[in-house]
């Protein structure tokens, strides 16, 4: 069935370090991807997305590439901050067929300073 | 805009107590979405509406929970009678008429405990 698989975390940087958070899903039928982040005590929020293969997503210094051939849409940030340390779900949404929206279950990001 | 409004942002309750959780979602959006989400199972979609009609509530966990969505503005999620295990944050979440692809928009959530 349709999902999407994350790293498992918590990953654990240094300031400035170079991050990648692997995700990688399965649909039938062609998704948009999307991003979240999640501050502690806070809801869910849109950090990027994509809509269709091989475009790039990107907000505040992270990226992401729609990887068809790999079914895949790593996030990435060239040097991370404190600030940047949270909770990331990669997510999938589908409407072909039964409409579709599917989280991943969440990559635990430290930043230490 | 004030974005998603969902009250109380903490509940504590005894089990077997009834608790409502209430949703404001953004203005002239036209889905709304409940999540829980819980360090064992991670985020959970529990039912979705569209246009105050749900949608698929395949995800509701039993007959003990409830949702409603009297007007475009305001959804309620009930547990009756709450368990322990019921304990979590509950979210809700909002998108345009376009939303099937698009970005949901989420409260701050409510974080309930059942004693």
């Amino acid at each position: 069935g349709d999902s999407v698989t994350q790293m498992e975390g918590p990953v654990t940087l240094s300031e400035e370090a170079f991050l990648t958070i692997n995700c990688t899903y399965t649909a039938t039928g062609y998704p948009s991807l999307f991003w979240y982040v999640q501050y502690p005590g806070e809801g869910l929020q849109l950090l990027l997305k994509a809509t269709k293969a091989d475009d790039k997503g990107s907000n505040k210094g992270f990226e992401a590439t729609y990887r068809k051939e790999t079914t895949s849409f790593h996030l990435e940030k060239g040097s991370v901050q404190v600030s940047d340390s949270a909770v990331y779900f990669c997510a999938l949404s589908l409407t072909s067929g039964t409409y579709k929206y599917i989280f991943g279950t969440g990559t635990r990001l430290k930043v230490l300073a | 805009d004030a974005g998603v409004i969902q009250s109380p942002r903490h509940e504590v309750t005894e089990m077997g107590q009834e608790v409502t959780l209430r949703c404001k979602p953004i203005s002239g959006h036209d889905y709304l979405f409940w999540y829980r989400q819980t360090m064992m199972r991670g985020l959970e979609l529990l039912i979705y509406f569209n246009n105050n009609v749900p949608i698929d509530d395949s995800g509701m966990p039993e007959d003990r929970f409830s949702a409603k969505m009297p007007n475009a503005s305001f959804s309620t999620l009930k547990i009756q009678p709450s368990e322990p295990r019921d304990s979590a944050v509950y979210f809700c979440a909002s998108s345009s008429r376009h939303g099937l692809r698009e970005t949901q928009y989420f409260g701050p959530g409510t974080r309930l405990l059942v004693l």
